[in-house]
């Protein structure tokens, strides 16, 4: 089936460093892309969305990537500092089906001070 | 502050005792899900709920029973019918029909032993 993953279970990030997390998905129809960070005991919380009309889409310090051609979604966090640390998600899904989000198994990101 | 709030935030069981969960959210949002979270995989998703009074099951439904009876509270009972019920549950909503992110509460960690 469907299947949204990550290639890279941990990453360590020297602190002021940008860091870049990766995600592959394997579902064509899927046009709704989300950033998900989640800290230690507690939920995970959103950071960034895109859809699929889209190439990339910036934030605060935080910039994702869509590639459509290899199916593959990226997380740039710029001058990566102590409070990033934690778990992050991408997740897919189709617009018109809020309720067939599919989650990775998240990235673990530690920043080294 | 908005929010979902879920109740207790550590939980012990014995085997063979029903236990509920509780998921309040006062976001106004109309639909709400729950989250089943084991370390190394994805969320994967138990129950969600378009509405009052109605909730469809999702990938993992069995050994589950949910009820939404007030658009604000959407309770999760975990029974003794669960083979592996030890994980950590995470509650969420989102509007409808806006596919827009999920808003997590921060979970409740569920021990059986």
């Amino acid at each position: 089936g469907e299947s949204v993953g990550l290639h890279l279970p941990t990453l360590s990030v020297q602190e002021g460093d940008n860091s870049i997390i990766n995600c592959a998905y394997s579902n064509s129809a899927s046009d709704y892309f989300i950033w998900y960070k989640q800290e230690s005991g507690k939920g995970p919380q959103f950071i960034i969305d895109i859809r699929s009309n889209m190439d990339k889409r910036q934030g605060q310090r935080v910039t994702v990537l869509l590639n459509k051609t290899v199916k593959h979604l990226s997380l740039q966090i710029a001058a990566t500092q102590p409070g990033d640390s934690a778990v992050y998600f991408c997740a897919e899904n189709m617009w018109t089906s809020y309720d067939k989000v599919i989650f990775g198994p998240g990235t673990s990101l530690s920043v080294i001070p | 502050d908005g929010g979902i709030t879920q109740s207790p935030k550590y939980l012990f069981r014995k085997e063979g005792q029903n236990v509920t969960l509780s998921c309040e959210q006062n976001l106004n949002h109309d639909a709400m899900y729950w989250y089943r979270q084991d370390p190394g995989q994805g969320l994967r998703l138990i129950y969600y709920s378009q509405i009052v009074n109605d909730f469809q099951k999702g990938d993992i439904a069995e050994g589950y029973s949910v009820s939404r009876e007030k658009k604000e509270s959407f309770p999760l009972t975990v029974t003794s019918a669960q083979k592996n019920p030890t994980a950590f549950y995470l509650c969420a909503s989102s509007p409808v029909p806006d596919n827009s992110p999920l808003h997590f509460g921060n979970g409740t960690r569920l021990t059986v032993t």
